[in-house]
């Protein structure tokens, strides 16, 4: 079976500085992993996925993510926190050997920018 | 083009009533999915539909039902309520559910709150 562990419930960051959410997961297969933000009050927002190729993976408002197969992380980066990037940050995959696995999500961190 | 939408927004409900939410996905997007978001277990899996049949099923008790239209927009049912179904109900699509996926598109949720 298929899992992802996001080991932080909370991240705080001072804005300017470099952020780190950490994921890691476990799939018997190839691994399809996503990340997605999601805001107060709204619905899940994708920011980028790898599925294969090049293990730095680019996404949307700066971020990025890199893919590391001997320790089965996807940890999801930024070079320089805004404050707008305050959000809950939930790390997904999917197993890409079956065709008829759904995606699986971790708990989730809230990342807080701090001016 | 219109995102995916969901109604109501916001439900409040009593204690062994039954609930139906509805979600309308993207245009030309075929497979829906359906997510439950909590506070302590982040997003599980619900179902997830693929022109009109149920291609996934996450594990919930059998109260939790959901269906797909030949328009491709779905329903999701929750009979005899309990106070644990308390969450916000997410409802995402995407164009057709091959594991090498189409990032999923999200709604804005669905606030179920049971008194």
């Amino acid at each position: 079976a298929q899992s992802v562990a996001q080991p932080e419930d909370q991240v705080n960051v001072a804005e300017g500085n470099p952020l780190t959410v950490k994921c890691t997961y476990s799939v018997s297969g190839n691994p399809y992993l996503f990340w997605y933000v999601q805001y107060p009050n709204r619905g899940l927002q994708f920011l980028l996925k790898y599925i294969t190729g090049d293990n730095l993976v680019k996404g949307s408002y700066g971020f990025e993510a890199e893919f590391n197969k001997s320790q089965t992380s996807f940890h999801l980066k930024k070079p320089s926190a805004l404050v707008s990037d305050s959000a809950l940050y939930f790390c997904a995959v999917r197993d890409g050997r079956s065709g008829n696995t759904p995606l699986v999500f971790g708990k989730g961190t809230r990342l807080s920018v701090i001016a | 083009k219109a995102g995916v939408t969901q109604t109501p927004r916001y439900l409040i409900k009593t204690r062994g009533q039954q609930v139906t939410l509805s979600c309308s996905p993207i245009s030309g997007h075929r497979s829906v999915s359906w997510y439950q978001q909590t506070p302590g277990q982040g997003l599980q899996f619900l179902f997830e539909y693929f022109s009109e049949t149920q291609r996934n099923k996450g594990n919930f008790p059998g109260r939790f039902s959901g269906r797909q239209f030949s328009n491709s927009r779905s329903e999701m049912n929750v009979s005899t309520l309990e106070l644990g179904d308390s969450a916000l109900y997410l409802c995402a699509s995407s164009p057709n559910p091959s594991p090498d996926l189409n990032e999923q598109f999200f709604g804005p949720g669905t606030r179920l709150t049971v008194l």
